[in-house]
């Protein structure tokens, strides 16, 4: 059983439709992630949470909104998705953030069909 | 140039193969570097971390050249269950350290 658990496992939604992604982390990390992952391509970073602070956003567009309440939650709120966002999304957890990030632990993913 | 490139593969190779699997990154001041495996619609999982002077665990085989910014990973007498995709992966110091993934490569060990 993975220390990260993401939630819903499948998505599959509208390009007018909201929803909403959500990652739990039980190994009492201080850093959280969101990756996206298509097909065929590098596992790309969205989102980083250092301590509950965002400390990265990596030019994603502002139909992808996270948010994270405390360290062990994190989100990823959808809104007017484009068919192009179908992907894998990722969550991950470390136990520090910063230049020396150590191991990654990944969630299972949600996999997302925009329509 | 791609910060993290690698032979996307496949390779396919019979059980109790050698396999070497070979990386080069574009930022010379990385310092971290690691080989995370994935297996097919699952999440990656790190495999082995990268040292400067090469680690070995089990039969897996890491080596890291600066000089060349090159990372190898060698798989010795291969199993059917090494089957999967290696990701490789170096950390971006002065971005605040974060992780850049390669493409990944994949490898099918065959009976």
């Amino acid at each position: 059983e993975t220390g990260v658990t993401q939630t819903p496992r499948h998505l599959v939604m509208g390009m007018t439709n909201k929803k909403s992604l959500k990652c739990e982390q039980h190994l009492g990390h201080n850093a959280m992630y969101w990756y996206k992952q298509s097909a065929k391509k590098p596992l790309e970073l969205m989102f980083v949470y250092s301590l509950e602070e965002r400390v990265e956003n990596n030019s994603v567009p502002s139909r992808f909104s996270p948010e994270c309440p405390n360290s062990s939650h994190l989100f990823l709120h959808l809104h007017t998705l484009q068919p192009e966002d179908s992907a894998l999304y990722l969550c991950a957890s470390s136990s520090r953030g910063g230049p020396d990030t150590g191991e990654l632990f990944f969630g299972e993913g949600s996999r997302l069909t925009v329509l | 140039r791609k910060e993290v490139e690698q032979d996307p593969g496949p390779f396919n190779v019979p059980e109790g193969a050698t396999v070497a699997f070979n990386c080069t990154y574009s930022n010379s001041a990385s310092q971290s570097f690691f080989w995370y495996r994935q297996d097919c619609r699952k999440e990656p999982k790190l495999l082995m971390s990268v040292y400067s002077s090469g680690n070995e665990d089990g039969r897996f085989t890491a080596q890291l050249n600066r000089a060349s910014q090159y990372i190898s990973l060698l798989i010795r007498d291969s199993k059917l269950s090494d089957s999967a995709t290696y990701l490789c992966v170096v950390n971006r110091p002065n971005q605040g350290g974060k992780l850049i993934f390669g493409q990944g490569t994949e490898l099918s060990v065959k009976p």
